[in-house]
Protein backbone atom coordinates (compact mmCIF):
# COMPACT_ATOMS: atom_id res chain seq x y z
CA UNK A 1 0.00 0.00 0.00
CA UNK A 2 0.89 3.75 -0.83
CA UNK A 3 2.38 5.50 2.33
CA UNK A 4 3.79 8.80 2.32
CA UNK A 5 6.03 10.58 4.68
CA UNK A 6 6.91 14.47 5.36
CA UNK A 7 10.20 15.33 6.38
CA UNK A 8 10.69 17.60 8.89
CA UNK A 9 7.62 17.42 10.84
CA UNK A 10 8.45 20.92 11.87
CA UNK A 11 10.94 23.73 11.15
CA UNK A 12 11.57 27.02 12.37
CA UNK A 13 13.74 29.30 10.16
CA UNK A 14 14.40 32.91 10.45
CA UNK A 15 13.16 35.22 7.57
CA UNK A 16 14.93 35.51 4.29
CA UNK A 17 16.38 31.58 4.56
CA UNK A 18 15.90 29.33 1.98
CA UNK A 19 14.42 26.02 2.69
CA UNK A 20 13.79 22.24 1.58
CA UNK A 21 10.53 20.42 2.19
CA UNK A 22 10.51 16.78 1.91
CA UNK A 23 7.83 14.12 0.76
CA UNK A 24 8.45 10.55 0.21
CA UNK A 25 6.77 7.42 -1.00
CA UNK A 26 6.68 4.19 -1.12
CA UNK A 27 4.87 2.81 -4.53
CA UNK A 28 6.57 4.68 -7.50
CA UNK A 29 3.20 4.32 -9.56
CA UNK A 30 1.66 7.93 -9.28
CA UNK A 31 0.16 9.85 -11.85
CA UNK A 32 0.55 13.36 -9.91
CA UNK A 33 2.10 15.07 -6.94
CA UNK A 34 0.74 17.94 -5.65
CA UNK A 35 2.18 20.11 -2.74
CA UNK A 36 -0.71 22.44 -0.63
CA UNK A 37 -0.39 24.66 2.24
CA UNK A 38 -3.03 24.84 5.10
CA UNK A 39 -2.87 27.78 7.66
CA UNK A 40 -4.59 27.01 10.86
CA UNK A 41 -8.08 25.65 10.76
CA UNK A 42 -8.26 27.05 6.88
CA UNK A 43 -8.82 24.91 4.23
CA UNK A 44 -6.10 23.64 1.83
CA UNK A 45 -4.52 25.95 -1.19
CA UNK A 46 -2.97 24.19 -3.79
CA UNK A 47 0.89 25.22 -4.41
CA UNK A 48 2.15 23.34 -7.33
CA UNK A 49 1.13 19.97 -9.17
CA UNK A 50 3.16 18.15 -11.04
CA UNK A 51 2.56 15.44 -13.11
CA UNK A 52 4.28 12.28 -13.33
CA UNK A 53 6.07 12.92 -16.62
CA UNK A 54 7.91 16.24 -15.48
CA UNK A 55 10.91 16.80 -13.46
CA UNK A 56 9.76 19.95 -11.64
CA UNK A 57 7.40 23.31 -11.01
CA UNK A 58 7.82 26.68 -10.28
CA UNK A 59 5.35 29.36 -9.26
CA UNK A 60 7.53 32.86 -7.67
CA UNK A 61 9.69 31.65 -4.82
CA UNK A 62 8.58 28.49 -4.89
CA UNK A 63 10.01 25.05 -7.14
CA UNK A 64 8.51 21.61 -6.81
CA UNK A 65 10.99 18.60 -7.96
CA UNK A 66 10.00 15.12 -8.17
CA UNK A 67 11.79 11.87 -8.57
CA UNK A 68 9.93 8.98 -9.49
CA UNK A 69 12.37 6.48 -9.47
CA UNK A 70 13.36 7.66 -6.06
CA UNK A 71 9.73 8.05 -4.52
CA UNK A 72 10.62 11.48 -3.69
CA UNK A 73 9.41 14.97 -3.81
CA UNK A 74 10.99 18.34 -2.55
CA UNK A 75 9.68 21.50 -2.10
CA UNK A 76 11.83 24.63 -2.10
CA UNK A 77 11.28 28.07 -0.48
CA UNK A 78 13.31 30.82 -1.54
CA UNK A 79 14.24 33.58 0.45
CA UNK A 80 10.98 32.86 3.35
CA UNK A 81 8.65 35.15 4.73
CA UNK A 82 6.20 34.97 7.70
CA UNK A 83 3.80 35.07 5.45
CA UNK A 84 4.96 31.63 4.50
CA UNK A 85 4.20 30.05 7.83
CA UNK A 86 2.15 27.71 7.40
CA UNK A 87 1.50 23.72 7.35
CA UNK A 88 2.77 22.18 3.77
CA UNK A 89 1.32 19.27 2.94
CA UNK A 90 2.39 16.71 -0.15
CA UNK A 91 -0.54 14.45 -1.55
CA UNK A 92 0.27 11.71 -4.55
CA UNK A 93 -2.50 11.01 -6.99
CA UNK A 94 -2.75 7.48 -8.19
CA UNK A 95 -3.91 5.66 -11.67
CA UNK A 96 -7.76 4.77 -11.62
CA UNK A 97 -7.59 1.16 -11.91
CA UNK A 98 -5.52 0.61 -8.76
CA UNK A 99 -7.41 -1.22 -5.84
CA UNK A 100 -5.91 1.56 -2.67
CA UNK A 101 -6.21 5.06 -2.33
CA UNK A 102 -6.78 7.41 -5.23
CA UNK A 103 -5.55 10.29 -3.13
CA UNK A 104 -2.85 9.93 0.00
CA UNK A 105 -1.70 12.89 1.51
CA UNK A 106 1.19 13.03 3.59
CA UNK A 107 1.50 14.28 7.48
CA UNK A 108 2.59 17.84 6.80
CA UNK A 109 5.84 19.79 7.73
CA UNK A 110 4.58 23.01 10.12
CA UNK A 111 6.83 25.75 8.84
CA UNK A 112 7.51 29.11 10.79
CA UNK A 113 9.55 31.68 9.93
CA UNK A 114 10.68 34.10 12.46
CA UNK A 115 10.63 37.85 11.56
CA UNK B 1 -15.14 33.46 -8.02
CA UNK B 2 -14.50 29.99 -8.75
CA UNK B 3 -14.85 27.84 -5.50
CA UNK B 4 -15.97 24.71 -3.66
CA UNK B 5 -18.68 25.65 -0.83
CA UNK B 6 -19.23 23.69 1.94
CA UNK B 7 -22.32 23.93 4.39
CA UNK B 8 -22.52 24.16 7.02
CA UNK B 9 -18.98 25.16 8.59
CA UNK B 10 -19.57 24.13 12.08
CA UNK B 11 -21.61 21.44 13.33
CA UNK B 12 -22.11 19.85 16.75
CA UNK B 13 -24.89 16.89 16.51
CA UNK B 14 -25.78 13.88 18.65
CA UNK B 15 -25.12 10.26 18.21
CA UNK B 16 -27.11 8.39 16.03
CA UNK B 17 -28.63 11.54 14.36
CA UNK B 18 -28.54 11.75 10.61
CA UNK B 19 -27.10 14.77 8.97
CA UNK B 20 -25.79 15.59 5.84
CA UNK B 21 -22.97 17.98 4.68
CA UNK B 22 -23.23 19.63 1.58
CA UNK B 23 -20.88 20.65 -0.86
CA UNK B 24 -20.80 22.38 -4.32
CA UNK B 25 -18.62 23.19 -6.85
CA UNK B 26 -19.16 25.96 -9.63
CA UNK B 27 -16.08 24.94 -12.18
CA UNK B 28 -17.72 22.31 -13.96
CA UNK B 29 -15.25 19.53 -12.24
CA UNK B 30 -15.62 15.83 -12.70
CA UNK B 31 -14.02 14.70 -10.14
CA UNK B 32 -15.26 15.68 -6.10
CA UNK B 33 -14.11 13.90 -3.34
CA UNK B 34 -14.15 14.55 0.95
CA UNK B 35 -11.52 14.04 3.07
CA UNK B 36 -11.43 13.85 7.19
CA UNK B 37 -8.58 15.50 8.48
CA UNK B 38 -7.36 14.11 12.27
CA UNK B 39 -4.76 15.05 14.55
CA UNK B 40 -1.49 12.79 14.38
CA UNK B 41 -3.62 10.96 11.42
CA UNK B 42 -3.66 13.44 8.57
CA UNK B 43 -5.90 13.88 5.79
CA UNK B 44 -7.53 10.66 4.60
CA UNK B 45 -10.02 10.24 2.09
CA UNK B 46 -13.30 8.79 2.72
CA UNK B 47 -15.23 8.67 -0.68
CA UNK B 48 -14.45 9.78 -4.24
CA UNK B 49 -16.87 10.34 -7.60
CA UNK B 50 -14.98 10.32 -11.01
CA UNK B 51 -18.14 11.88 -12.39
CA UNK B 52 -22.46 12.07 -12.37
CA UNK B 53 -23.36 8.74 -10.58
CA UNK B 54 -19.96 7.28 -9.98
CA UNK B 55 -18.39 7.02 -6.79
CA UNK B 56 -16.22 4.90 -5.29
CA UNK B 57 -14.65 4.40 -1.71
CA UNK B 58 -11.37 6.01 -0.39
CA UNK B 59 -9.14 5.06 2.28
CA UNK B 60 -11.63 5.82 5.41
CA UNK B 61 -15.77 5.14 3.81
CA UNK B 62 -17.23 3.32 6.68
CA UNK B 63 -19.98 5.14 8.10
CA UNK B 64 -20.46 7.37 5.78
CA UNK B 65 -22.62 7.40 2.30
CA UNK B 66 -22.18 9.93 -0.56
CA UNK B 67 -24.43 10.37 -3.43
CA UNK B 68 -23.53 12.40 -6.80
CA UNK B 69 -26.94 13.19 -9.13
CA UNK B 70 -25.86 16.04 -10.05
CA UNK B 71 -22.13 17.23 -11.68
CA UNK B 72 -21.67 20.55 -9.07
CA UNK B 73 -22.96 18.59 -5.95
CA UNK B 74 -21.67 16.15 -4.25
CA UNK B 75 -22.88 16.04 0.05
CA UNK B 76 -21.78 13.64 2.42
CA UNK B 77 -24.31 11.82 4.98
CA UNK B 78 -23.73 10.11 8.09
CA UNK B 79 -26.93 8.45 8.86
CA UNK B 80 -26.10 7.32 11.94
CA UNK B 81 -22.85 9.46 13.47
CA UNK B 82 -20.83 8.51 16.27
CA UNK B 83 -18.17 10.15 18.66
CA UNK B 84 -15.33 8.31 16.32
CA UNK B 85 -16.78 10.44 13.35
CA UNK B 86 -15.76 14.07 15.00
CA UNK B 87 -12.99 15.80 12.90
CA UNK B 88 -12.39 18.05 9.89
CA UNK B 89 -13.94 17.40 7.30
CA UNK B 90 -12.94 19.09 3.94
CA UNK B 91 -14.96 18.64 0.02
CA UNK B 92 -12.53 19.33 -2.91
CA UNK B 93 -12.96 19.17 -6.78
CA UNK B 94 -10.62 18.77 -9.79
CA UNK B 95 -11.14 18.68 -13.70
CA UNK B 96 -11.49 15.45 -14.67
CA UNK B 97 -9.50 13.33 -12.23
CA UNK B 98 -6.26 11.83 -12.28
CA UNK B 99 -4.18 11.53 -15.67
CA UNK B 100 -4.52 15.09 -17.08
CA UNK B 101 -2.41 17.84 -16.63
CA UNK B 102 -5.62 20.20 -15.05
CA UNK B 103 -6.43 17.78 -12.10
CA UNK B 104 -5.37 19.66 -9.82
CA UNK B 105 -7.21 19.58 -6.56
CA UNK B 106 -9.33 22.72 -5.36
CA UNK B 107 -10.53 22.27 -1.51
CA UNK B 108 -13.83 23.92 0.17
CA UNK B 109 -12.60 25.65 4.04
CA UNK B 110 -14.25 22.46 5.66
CA UNK B 111 -16.92 21.43 8.13
CA UNK B 112 -15.88 20.91 11.93
CA UNK B 113 -18.02 18.37 13.28
CA UNK B 114 -18.62 17.50 16.24
CA UNK B 115 -20.40 14.27 17.63
CA UNK B 116 -21.45 13.60 21.26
Amino acid sequence: KQEVTQIPAALSVPEGENLVLNCSFTDSAIYNLQWFRQDPGKGLTSLLLIQSSQREQTSGRLNASLDKSSGRSTLYIAASQPGDSATYLCAVLLPVKTSYDKVIFGPGTSLSVIP
Amino acid sequence: EAQVTQNPRYLITVTGKKLTVTCSQNMNHEYMSWYRQDPGLGLRQIYYSMNVEVTDKGDVPEGYKVSRKEKRNFPLILESPSPNQTSLYFCASSFQGVATFLNEQFFGPGTRLTVL
